[in-house]
């Protein structure tokens, strides 16, 4: 059984651009979420799937930010316009909608704006 | 006022000597779950162990267990026999809510912990 994964592990961008990040979750969790984490803080959450739905989003997720899932397995989070308050580590988890529905989360993506 | 604090940012301890790292929330909520998640410097987010609000007994999970006083609203981590690669950050987490509208982790600030040699 494999963990969460996400791509890339690490991306520098210049101030304006557009980064497109992907999240595979654990292969039976119907549930995904993103996350933003600074540093020496605890994370963040953004947005949270069921499937292909987009069920919550916080209100951290400015217009800037859009998450997708489109098939209800993998999903990808673009910031569009990266601003240097955007540098930030991105964690994805997934759980599955059983028992404690414990959130196992992938490695990040650490963003860094120049 | 914070749904999650933790109130040690950091602590170092002896190896093999026990460990409690505090955690104390807020929801008025009947319904929640309380997690503990270990984040190395590698930066993986690593679960740990989970109490929920209506479980009767403290959770276990090997060398961790969990103290949890519903009266108090604190949800402790107890680490035994504390090992060198027990080093990392200790975020303590709640999720409010049950079931259909699944809701995300509220984190708190976390506890950087070093064990000694």
């Amino acid at each position: 059984d494999t963990g969460v994964s996400q791509d890339p592990r690490h991306k520098i961008t210049k101030r304006g651009q557009n980064v497109t990040f992907r999240c595979d979750p654990i292969s039976e969790h119907n549930r995904l979420y993103w996350y933003r984490q600074t540093l020496g803080q605890g994370p963040e959450f953004l947005t949270y799937f069921q499937n292909e739905a987009q069920l919550e989003k916080s209100r951290l997720l400015s217009d800037r930010f859009s998450a997708e899932r489109p098939k209800g397995s993998f999903s990808t989070l673009e910031i569009q316009r990266t601003e240097q308050g955007d540098s930030a580590m991105y964690l994805c988890a997934s759980s599955q909608e059983t028992g404690a529905d414990t959130q196992y989360f992938g490695p990040g993506t650490r963003l860094t704006v120049l | 006022a914070q749904k999650i604090t933790q109130t040690q940012p950091g602590m170092f301890v002896q190896e093999k000597e026990a460990v409690t790292l505090d955690c104390t929330y807020d929801t008025s909520d009947p319904s929640y779950g309380l997690f503990w998640y270990k984040q190395p410097s590698s930066g993986e987010m690593i679960f740990l162990i989970y109490q929920g609000s209506y479980d009767q007994q403290n959770a276990t999970e090997g060398r961790y267990s969990l103290n949890f006083q519903k009266a108090r609203k604190s949800a402790n981590l107890v680490i035994s026999a504390s090992q060198l690669g027990d080093s990392a950050m200790y975020f303590c987490a709640m999720r409010e809510g049950w079931g259909g509208g699944a809701d995300g982790l509220t984190f708190g600030k976390g506890t950087h912990l070093i064990i000694q040699p």
